[in-house]
């Protein structure tokens, strides 16, 4: 069972490049989600999608864009990295957007911005 | 603000204690409680919900219990064993619904044999 895979694991950046982190489920879930994790701090939530179509800012989206037009994909996308940037990328999908639903990671991807 | 609290300091045991970590939040009365275990290079797994309306919850050898009293969450291991050497999170839904949660940071469990 693949579950949440997120692509690439790793990736180094040079400030003010653009990329795409690529996030996939195969659970049929509603419910997406983009956080980032940094050290000494909880998953910080960037964007989140209810659906396909619909998505809506978390508690750090800038500097972060993302879409929605399939229910399985959810890619999110630098528009021009930053150091500050440089953290550990986790998507997330739950059933439903239900407050009581357990979320499924994907293993993360690394990104460095020098 | 919301604030959740875990100890950031590594948790050492020994091999077949009863592990212990602690969630505490603040300015908030959650419905329920999660609980997720993070290993190195992984992404976080979910391992407990609890209910407020749930005083304690079990699941082979962990045990959640949830004192909305106190605004805190203990995290049980029985028996531990070194497998069970990860980081566990605790997370909180966010007011504003649409499933949001919001993370603890995470204790470190080292299980020593």
């Amino acid at each position: 069972n693949a579950g949440v895979t997120q692509t690439p694991k790793f990736q180094v950046l040079k400030t003010g490049q653009s990329m795409t982190l690529q996030c996939a489920q195969d659970m049929n879930h509603e419910y997406m989600s983009w956080y980032r994790q940094d050290p000494g701090m909880g998953l910080r939530l960037i964007h989140y999608s209810v659906g396909a179509g619909i998505t809506d800012q978390g508690e750090v989206p800038n500097g972060y864009n993302v879409s929605r037009s399939t229910t399985e994909d959810f890619p999110l996308r630098l528009l021009s990295a930053a150091p500050s940037q440089t953290s550990v990328y986790f998507c997330a999908s739950s059933n439903k957007w239900g407050a009581n639903q357990p979320q499924h990671f994907g293993d993360g991807t690394r990104l460095s911005i020098l | 603000s919301q604030k959740i609290e875990q100890n950031s300091e590594a948790l050492n045991i020994q091999e077949g204690k009863t592990a212990t970590l602690t969630c505490n939040y603040t300015n908030y009365s959650p419905a329920y409680l999660q609980w997720y275990r993070q290993d190195p290079g992984r992404g976080p797994v979910f391992l407990l919900l609890i209910r407020e309306n749930e005083k304690e919850k079990r699941k082979e050898r962990l045990k959640v219990t949830f004192d909305t009293t106190l605004k805190q969450s203990l995290f049980h291991i029985t028996a531990s064993q070194p497998a069970d050497s990860a980081t566990y999170l605790c997370a909180l839904p966010r007011s504003g619904g649409y499933n949001k949660l919001i993370f603890g940071a995470g204790t470190r469990l080292a299980v020593h044999p």
